[in-house]
């Protein structure tokens, strides 16, 4: 089963930061934090991932605690084509993502 | 550099019929993970693959369903005797080597629809 823990559902303001909450309290050390999204049932979307050290891409930043037991996903500058299922997923042993419920971001005007 | 590529996109079958869907991996990608989403539900693993293996078969069902992935060719995930319960998206995704510190890149899916 999914190690994480999200809110169901999150609104922001378009133009505005998106600061997506994730906890994975049980995470083991050597377990990855992977960020993706599905918008309107497309396939996922890869977005970032990180092991300790806070990560940035074009996409996205990824910022994790120093404890690794929770991390924040944050979109700059979130547009309405953000609006999707955001995952936060602990890469378990074997190589598998594990999928759970996500959190439903709905940007508006 | 082509994405994953999954086909058909679209699959209608009737009740007993088989569906075989595929996935053509990214280029050098050697890594194939399949994912089922039923309609307003989650995605749900159901099997990974290494080129002419099966590594993790963990979330299959254990009848109808099965995978492979040759050694030329895409991969192949085949349902056989298809029941409404099977109507769903099926999502491929592959990653170029085993490693938890690498990302895998997902197709656009088939939805399969059992009439």
């Amino acid at each position: 089963d999914a190690k994480t823990t999200q809110p169901t559902s999150m609104d922001c303001a378009e133009g505005r930061a998106a600061n997506l909450p994730c906890n994975h309290s049980t995470i083991s050390g050597n377990e990855y934090v992977y960020w993706y999204r599905q918008i309107h049932s497309q396939g996922p979307q890869y977005i970032i991932h990180g092991l300790k050290n806070n990560e940035t891409n074009e996409m996205a930043s990824l910022i994790i605690t120093e404890d690794r037991k929770s991390s924040t996903l944050i979109l700059p500058h979130a547009t309405l084509r953000d609006t999707a299922v955001y995952y936060c997923i602990v890469r378990v042993d074997g190589n598998k993502l594990v999928f759970g419920a996500g959190t439903i971001l709905r940007v508006k005007s | 550099n082509a994405g994953v590529m999954q086909n058909p996109r679209h699959l209608v079958r009737r009740r007993g019929q088989e569906a075989r869907l595929r996935c053509s991996p990214m280029k050098g990608h050697s890594h194939v993970y399949w994912y089922r989403q039923l309609p307003e539900e989650g995605l749900k693993f159901m099997v990974y693959l290494q080129k002419e293996n099966i590594i993790d078969e963990s979330g299959m069902p254990k009848e109808r369903f099965s995978a492979e992935f040759p050694k030329e060719g895409p991969s192949i995930l085949r349902i056989q005797q298809v029941v409404r319960g099977d109507s769903a998206a099926y999502f491929c995704a592959s990653s170029p080597q085993l490693s938890m510190n690498t990302e895998a890149f997902f197709g656009q899916g088939t939805r399969l629809t059992v009439v």
